[in-house]
């Protein structure tokens, strides 16, 4: 499995825009890239799912560079609510063998 | 979306009793569930994967003796902590994976204290 490798913690104040990177270096062909933010005392929760270029939905795009060794989370206009833990996981879905392993994460602090 | 109901959502027992946490895919057919432990502060670790109607495939380090996990059903997954002590005192989560998507969904978690 493809290990990841996000920085501990990130500062941000409301409105701002929040770009959190993740290396996953050994990326299988097959792999997609896949965030989860997860609040304190619950289960995580999907944001964003990709496996080449960028990938946008309502909350969340997701930027993957060609050679697809990192992947970068943008939070656009981040509000306090948006205080979590940010988790990037790497695997090829469709695997039977496919697992979900999280690395430390990157807890998001958006000040007022 | 899909929905994982994860029960109870908390959960106190004394030392030495045993106590069974229920994971259910409510809208979808979950061929594979994961289970997690989260101690404060840390990352999820993955305790064990099970797929229905098999046996679990443990992780590393994870008692199997102590951790029962049963998926009989394609709804439903139990994860029994068994002769608990304070030390398993954690906050469990399931996951799910299944159906036409690719998305693993997540069940809101069951924090154990074992006094």
């Amino acid at each position: 499995l493809a290990k990841t490798t996000q920085p501990i913690s990130m500062d941000s104040y409301e409105g701002q825009e929040v770009n959190i990177t993740c290396s996953h270096n050994n990326i299988a062909t097959n792999d997609y890239i896949t965030w989860y933010q997860q609040f304190p005392s619950q289960g995580p929760r999907f944001i964003i799912q990709g496996y080449k270029t960028k990938v946008t939905n309502e909350v969340a795009s997701l930027f993957i560079p060609a050679d697809r060794k990192s992947s970068t989370l943008s939070l656009p206009r981040v509000s306090l609510s948006d205080t979590a833990v940010y988790y990037c996981l790497v695997g090829d879905p469709m695997d039977s063998s496919y697992k979900l392993i999280f690395g430390s994460g990157t807890r998001l602090l958006v000040r007022p | 979306g899909a929905v994982v109901s994860q029960h109870p959502s908390w959960v106190i027992c004394k030392s030495g009793t045993s106590v069974k946490i229920e994971c259910r895919s409510l809208d979808f057919q979950a061929t594979t569930m994961f289970w997690y432990r989260q101690f404060p502060k840390q990352s999820l670790m993955l305790m064990a994967t099970s797929n229905e109607g098999s046996k679990a495939t443990y992780e590393q380090g994870v008692e199997k003796d102590k951790f029962l996990i049963n998926h009989a059903s394609l709804t439903l997954s139990t994860l029994t902590v068994t002769s608990a002590h304070p030390e398993d005192s954690s906050f469990y989560i399931c996951s799910a994976t299944g159906g036409a998507s690719v998305e693993a969904f997540f069940g809101q978690g069951t924090r154990l204290t074992v006094v």
